[in-house]
C-alpha cells in the first residue's frame, strides 16, 4: 500500500532533543522529504534526503534513513519553542506518476518551556 | 517571485453553492497539485496535473473538478458545495521532485 506512517503527537521540553520518526513504502524513492506546518499556514520544506545518504546535517536538524528497514527520522537539537509546529514525512515512490508526494499523518510536535 | 499563490484565504459557503479556489505559481513548474487537509488525516490528494491541459484525479477527487489551461494556474471547482467539503486546501507546485505549497484556503460549508 501507499501508507507513509508517523506517530501523531510528540512532547517535549524547550533544550532537549526531539527524534520524529517515519517508515515509508517504496525502499526505491530517490528523495525523501520532511515538512514543517505551523499553526494556520502551509507546508515548508524543511529538509531532504536522498536515498544513496545515510545521513544528512542542517544546522540543528540530523535526517537518519536506514533504506532496509525503510525508517526515516528527523532530529533537532536543542529544541526551541517556535520549534512547535507539525511535521510530515513524504516521498514519491517511483511507481508513482506525476510526481505525486506520498505524506504522512503528521507528527505534532509540542515543545514545552 | 511569489511563488504559489492561493485566493482566497477563508470563504464560508452554504450547503449546494458553488466557488473556484484559485491557485497559481510563476516558477514555471510542470507538476500543480491539490490538497485537502482534516485534522488527524495529513493531507489527502484530490486532483493533479502534469502540464498544460493534463489533470488526472487523486485519492478524494469526488464533488471536486479542476481545469489546467495554463502552466501557471490550476484552479479547483466545487460545483455543490456540502458540509463533508469543510476543510483547508492547499495547492502546490514542482519541477518534479519536491513541492512548494500556497498558504492554503480555509473553507466551511454550512
Amino acid at each position: 500500500g501507499e501508507d507513509v506512517e508517523q506517530s501523531l503527537f510528540l512532547s517535549v521540553r524547550e533544550g532537549d532533543s526531539s527524534v520524529i520518526n517515519c517508515t515509508y513504502t517504496d525502499s526505491s524513492s530517490t528523495y525523501l522529504y520532511w515538512y514543517k506546518q505551523e499553526p494556520g499556514a502551509g507546508l515548508q520544506l524543511l529538509t531532504y534526503i536522498f536515498s544513496n545518504m545515510d545521513m544528512k546535517q542542517d544546522q540543528r536538524l540530523t535526517v537518519l534513513l536506514n533504506k532496509k528497514d525503510k525508517h526515516l527520522s528527523l532530529r533537532i537539537a536543542d529544541t526551541q519553542t517556535g520549534d512547535s509546529a507539525i511535521y510530515f514525512c513524504a516521498e514519491i515512490p517511483v511507481y508513482n506518476q506525476g510526481g505525486k508526494l506520498i505524506f504522512g499523518q503528521g507528527t505534532e510536535l509540542s515543545v514545552k518551556p | 517571485n511569489a511563488g504559489v499563490t492561493q485566493t482566497p484565504k477563508f470563504r464560508i459557503l452554504k450547503i449546494g453553492q458553488s466557488m473556484t479556489l484559485q491557485c497559481t505559481q510563476d516558477m514555471n513548474h510542470n507538476y500543480m497539485y491539490w490538497y485537502r487537509q482534516d485534522p488527524g488525516m495529513g493531507l489527502k490528494l484530490i486532483y493533479y496535473s502534469v502540464g498544460a491541459g493534463i489533470t488526472d484525479k487523486g485519492e478524494v477527487p469526488n464533488g471536486y473538478n479542476v481545469s489546467r489551461s495554463t502552466t501557471e494556474d490550476f484552479p479547483l471547482r466545487l460545483e455543490l458545495a456540502a458540509p463533508s467539503q469543510t476543510s483547508v486546501y492547499f495547492c502546490a507546485s514542482s519541477n518534479g521532485g519536491g513541492y512548494t505549497f500556497g498558504s492554503g484556503t480555509r473553507l466551511t460549508v454550512v
